[in-house]
């Protein structure tokens, strides 16, 4: 079994539509947790950053990161076509690890005009 | 600032061939990583370096090794390759090589083994 579970879709919405992305993991050491996306030829860009549990937001996107569940979500709203591309839960953990990141397969998310 | 740059950015390699990668992180930061994608496994992560050392190492073959030098640049090198090594390989740099530091990733480099 994984460490990091991801449906890796594929999903396509509507523009204008509320997309939901989620991981789950079973790690109980991980602290850290991010969102990437990645375009199409292109590495993954730094989307959001959580530490612990909670809720984020950053313009259209929220990120919560609830512990107890081991669950992570992506929340992006007014979603554009833009917004298509892949996108990447990642976590890390002890300081032993140092920056190791340990990815989810990917979400590949297309948003129609 | 300029970003994290990667060189090649493809490669064509037969099987048995050997390949060296090359990544070049953002000024000042002192930790490099590597990455390797599949469609298949996702991102997977290979070693990290920090200060020209090894500090971690993820599940892959000797084959599979790599180096850091003084100015923080980093190569990786993939001897006797095989078909299932092709991938797009990413490196990602961040300041300090701890957990929870931002990594910053290239734009990878496509390796196809024929």
């Amino acid at each position: 079994q994984k460490e990091v579970e991801q449906d890796p879709g594929p999903l396509s919405v509507p523009e204008g539509a509320i997309v939901s992305l989620n991981c789950t993991y079973s790690n109980s050491a991980f602290q850290y947790f991010m969102w990437y996306r990645q375009y199409s030829r292109k590495g993954p860009e730094l989307l959001m950053y959580t530490y612990s549990s909670g809720n984020k937001e950053d313009g259209r996107f929220t990120a919560q990161v609830d512990k107890s569940s081991k669950y992570i979500s992506l929340f992006i709203r007014d979603s554009q076509p833009s917004d298509s591309a892949t996108y990447l839960c990642a976590m890390s953990g002890k300081e032993t690890s140092g920056s190791r990141l340990t990815f989810g397969e990917g979400t590949q998310l297309t948003v129609n005009p | 600032k300029a970003g994290v740059t990667q060189t090649p950015r493809y490669l064509i390699k037969t099987r048995g061939q050997q390949v060296t990668l090359s990544c070049s992180p953002i000024s000042g930061h002192r930790s490099v990583s590597w990455y390797q994608q599949t469609p298949g496994q996702g991102l997977q992560f290979l070693f990290e370096y920090f200060s020209e050392t090894q500090r971690n190492k993820g599940n892959f073959p000797g084959r599979f090794s790599g180096r850091q030098f003084s100015n923080s640049r980093s190569e990786m090198n993939v001897s006797t390759l095989e078909l299932g090594d092709s991938a797009l390989y990413l490196c990602a740099s961040s300041l300090r090589g701890l957990a929870g530091d931002t990594q910053y990733f290239g734009p990878g480099t496509r390796l196809t083994v024929l």
